[in-house]
């Protein structure tokens, strides 16, 4: 998918135990984006970063933290896993902001039990 | 902050017929309104984008229509074809806002 990387692409995980979700990147794009699909509510923002070391939080962030250390790594953290963050996650990266396309991964289908 | 809203969530269309998937946003700042195809198992894509400096953009079978008065925008599907089946999904967003805001998606099934 045009030079972005998520991995794991499948996980199983139990309650209570964090996970990390990495999205790596070879476009050297400026912008990165962690999104969660669920039935009934499409996309929805968990956080995005603009710049490394830079982040901001998206509309359902509780739960999650990210950090990004290089430019082509964007990392998302589920600190204690619970049975609603069971989704699929996406990572996306833009060039020039939301106002502009994203090019998205493939997701990584996460599930806690 | 902004909010779109998709419809239907669900459509299903001869092969051959015409589908129409509807959007609307709140925020009148709204510029650029891209769509996205989804197939399963796969990323969404991008698929065509309009902004509101224009009111209709067409790329072969497909086309977007803006109406910036009623905030609204919608994808028109030609003549559809198996491989349209996907979920689609519409996004909005402002100059400056850093970050798209999706609709709900539209599953689309084209019987053959």
């Amino acid at each position: 998918d045009a030079g972005i990387t998520q991995s794991p692409r499948h996980k199983v995980t139990e309650t209570g135990t964090p996970v990390t979700l990495r999205c790596h990147q070879t476009e050297n794009h400026r912008y990165m984006y962690w999104y969660r699909q669920d039935p009934g509510h499409g996309l929805r923002l968990i956080h995005y970063s603009y710049g490394v070391k830079d982040t901001d939080k998206g509309e359902v962030s509780d739960g999650y933290s990210v950090s990004r250390s290089k430019t082509e790594d964007f990392l998302l953290t589920l600190e204690s896993a619970t049975s609603s963050q069971t989704s699929v996650y996406f990572c996306a990266i833009s060039d020039r902001d939301g106002n502009y396309g994203y090019t998205f991964g493939s997701g990584t289908r996460l599930t806690v039990v | 902050g902004e909010n779109v809203e998709q419809h239907p969530s669900t459509l299903s269309v001869q092969e051959g017929d015409s589908a129409v998937i509807k959007c609307t946003y709140s925020d009148s700042a709204s510029n650029y309104f891209p769509w996205y195809k989804q197939e399963l198992g796969k990323g969404p894509q991008l698929i065509i984008d309009i902004r509101s400096n224009v009111g209709e953009k067409k790329d072969q079978r497909i086309a977007v229509t803006l109406n910036k008065t009623a905030k609204h925008f919608s994808l028109h599907i030609t003549e559809t074809q198996p491989e349209d089946s996907a979920v689609y999904f519409c996004a909005a967003s402002t100059m400056g806002a850093q970050k798209l805001v999706f609709g709900q998606g539209t599953r689309l099934t084209i019987n053959p």
